[in-house]
This record gives structure tokens, sequence and C-alpha cells, in this order.
């Protein structure tokens, strides 16, 4: 069975700083990796996904995503962190085969200060 | 937006009783998913639906089903509610399946509330 963890429930960084927001997983074979953002009372927002090819996924909001196989790790990334990336972050995985669904990590809460 | 339409948006209902969750997908999205978002339990998958037909089952309660009609719509019914069914719960969709790593789109949730 596949998994995530997300190491950090929160992350602070200041605004205009680089930000981070780590994710490793756990699944059989290839995975499919995903990051949603999710602001407070709304629903989960696809930010960006690796499927194969370039390690380096660049998403919507000016987010980033390295894909590194040995470290089984995707982390989120953004060079200059803006007070409106404040939100709560999810990294999900899916098998290449198998179950279609999202396995979800815990969430990592983003707070940048001004 | 998404293009997935979840209703209603909010409801507070008393232990015991029944209540029924509508979902409409992405135009032409014949994938449906039910996820369950709460505090203690985070982010859990609860059923898939393709093209009507159940496709992968989670961590579904027997008290909850689920169905996806010809219209491609889906419902999640949650029957002899307990105080620890209150979250909020997910409808996403995705395109047909695929090699290539579809994205499936969330919808804003339904909140419920057991008092």
């Amino acid at each position: 069975a596949q998994s995530v963890a997300q190491p950090e429930d929160q992350v602070n960084v200041a605004e205009g700083n680089p930000l981070t927001v780590k994710c490793t997983y756990s699944v059989s074979g290839n995975p499919y990796l995903f990051w949603y953002v999710q602001y407070p009372n709304r629903g989960l927002q696809f930010l960006l996904k690796y499927i194969t090819g370039d390690n380096l996924v660049k998403g919507s909001y000016g987010f980033e995503a390295e894909f590194n196989k040995s470290q089984t790790s995707f982390h989120l990334k953004k060079p200059s962190a803006l007070v409106s990336d404040s939100a709560l972050y999810f990294c999900a995985v899916r098998p290449y085969t198998g179950r279609r669904a999202l396995t979800f990590g815990s969430g990592t809460r983003l707070q940048v200060q001004p | 937006d998404s293009g997935v339409t979840q209703t209603p948006k909010h409801l507070i209902t008393a232990t015991g009783q029944r209540v029924t969750l509508r979902c409409s997908p992405r135009s032409g999205d014949l994938s449906v998913y039910w996820y369950q978002q709460s505090l203690d339990q985070g982010l859990q998958f609860l059923i898939q639906y393709y093209n009507g037909e159940e496709r992968a089952k989670g961590n579904i309660l027997e008290r909850f089903s689920a169905q996806q009609f010809p219209d491609l719509h889906s419902e999640l019914n949650l029957s002899s509610l307990e105080l620890g069914d209150s979250a909020l719960y997910f409808c996403a969709s995705s395109d047909q399946e695929t090699v290539s790593g579809n994205t499936i789109y969330f919808g804003e949730g339904s909140w419920l509330t057991v008092v």
C-alpha cells in the first residue's frame, strides 16, 4: 500500500524568503505525485504533478517541486513567498498501476509572515 | 473554480439521522471520488466510481454508501449518523483513466455537522 509523509505540521517563513514544504512517499513501482493547496473554508486546488521526465516540475502560482527517486521525496518549493501563500498544503501519491485514488499526506500548514 | 459542484455546502443534522450529499463532476469526467476530511483522520479516501460502476473502496463505513447515476452525478449517503461523522466531505472527478497520470479535481466540499 502507498503512503505519504509530511514531516512538518507547520512551516513558518517570512515574506520574500524561499519556502520548502517537505514530502516523502512510499509506493510500489513508479509513482504519480501531486501537490494540492487548501485555503480556509475552500476545497483542494491542484498545484502541480509529477508523471515522468524532468525531475523539476513547475506549477501554479510560482510553485515548483523536485522529484528525487533515490530519496523518495517530492518537496514543494517557491523562490519568494507571499503572504497570500499561507494555506494548508497536501502532498499525494498514486501508483502507476492499481488503485487510481490519491493517498494524501497529513498536510502542512504554511504561514508566511509579512 | 474546479468545475466539480457539491451540494449542500453546509448541513447540520442530529445523531441517528440520514443525509445525502450530491456531486456533479466536471463536464466529461467519468470518474468520481469521495473523500472525508476530519481533524483526527486527515484526508481519507472513501470510494470511487467510474462510469456508473464502483471501482475502488477505501475506508468507507458500512453505514455509508454511494452511487453514480447515468448522467454521471454521484450521491454519498450517510446513515445512522454519529458525532464522529462530522467532517468535510469532498467529491472529486477525473477524466477517462489513462497511463499518463490524469489530474483529480476537487469540489469545495460539503460540511457536515452532526449534533
